[in-house]
């Protein structure tokens, strides 16, 4: 079936430093990505959706020039965590869409710990 | 704005016995649901889905069943097992063909507890 590869799994850094979590898809092409955060206990809210060779749509609150999507390739999307702050801590997950496959296939998700 | 919303947000069950998961939803335009499971530290896993234009849809041990008369949509499990123990999330799809005609909208979620 269709997975996808989220990476890293987990992630300490300083505040103030940039991190970068991928997301590939390993055996079909992602024509559409999601970013979602999620913090403990709590659902998962959009944060923007990225089409392959477009700029990514950021959903109302999100900073587009905090969180810094990529989605340069069919098989790869990467959200970038620029000057992190200890508020920006969560759980990172990405989802991809195909339109040759049905439904929706999410990473394992990323927890960043902001310090 | 619209979003989907869940009755109850922990649900505890006997090893053995049926769990029934309910989610409320609240736009009428949503044509596609889904019903996933998250374990501590995973991302979430598909289990089953349904259109709008169905009331039923069954799976290995699952059964979502939609009502939209009164925008409800639940999740049954059968023989609930130690393994099914996860917070639990519906999502919804308006469809269409716009930018935004393929993002899912979660509800809250609930956490089922499967006692041995």
């Amino acid at each position: 079936g269709a997975v996808v590869s989220q990476h890293p799994s987990w992630v300490i850094c300083k505040s103030g430093t940039s991190v970068k979590i991928e997301c590939r898809s390993l055996d079909f092409q992602a024509t559409t990505m999601f970013w979602y955060r999620q913090f403990p206990k709590q659902s998962l809210m959009l944060m923007a959706t990225s089409n392959e060779g477009s700029k990514a749509t950021y959903e109302q609150g999100v900073e587009k020039d905090k969180f810094l999507i990529n989605h340069a390739s069919l098989t790869l999307s990467t959200l970038t965590v620029t000057s992190a702050h200890p508020e920006d801590s969560s759980f990172y997950i990405c989802s991809a869409r195909s339109d040759r496959v049905n439904g929706y296939t999410f990473g394992s998700g990323t927890r960043l710990t902001v310090v | 704005g619209e979003s989907v919303g869940l009755h109850l947000p922990t649900l505890s069950v006997q090893e053995g016995d049926n769990s029934i998961i309910n989610c409320a939803y609240s736009n009428s335009a949503s044509d596609y649901f889904i019903w996933y499971k998250q374990e501590s530290g995973k991302g979430p896993q598909f289990i089953i889905d349904i259109r709008s234009n169905m009331d039923k849809r069954q799976g290995q041990r699952v059964t979502v069943l939609l009502n939209k008369t009164v925008k409800h949509l639940s999740l049954q499990i059968a023989a609930t097992q130690p393994g099914d123990s996860a917070v639990y999330f519906c999502a919804e799809n308006i469809g269409g063909s716009g930018a935004g005609s393929y993002q899912l909208t979660f509800g809250k979620g609930t956490k089922l507890s499967v006692i041995p």
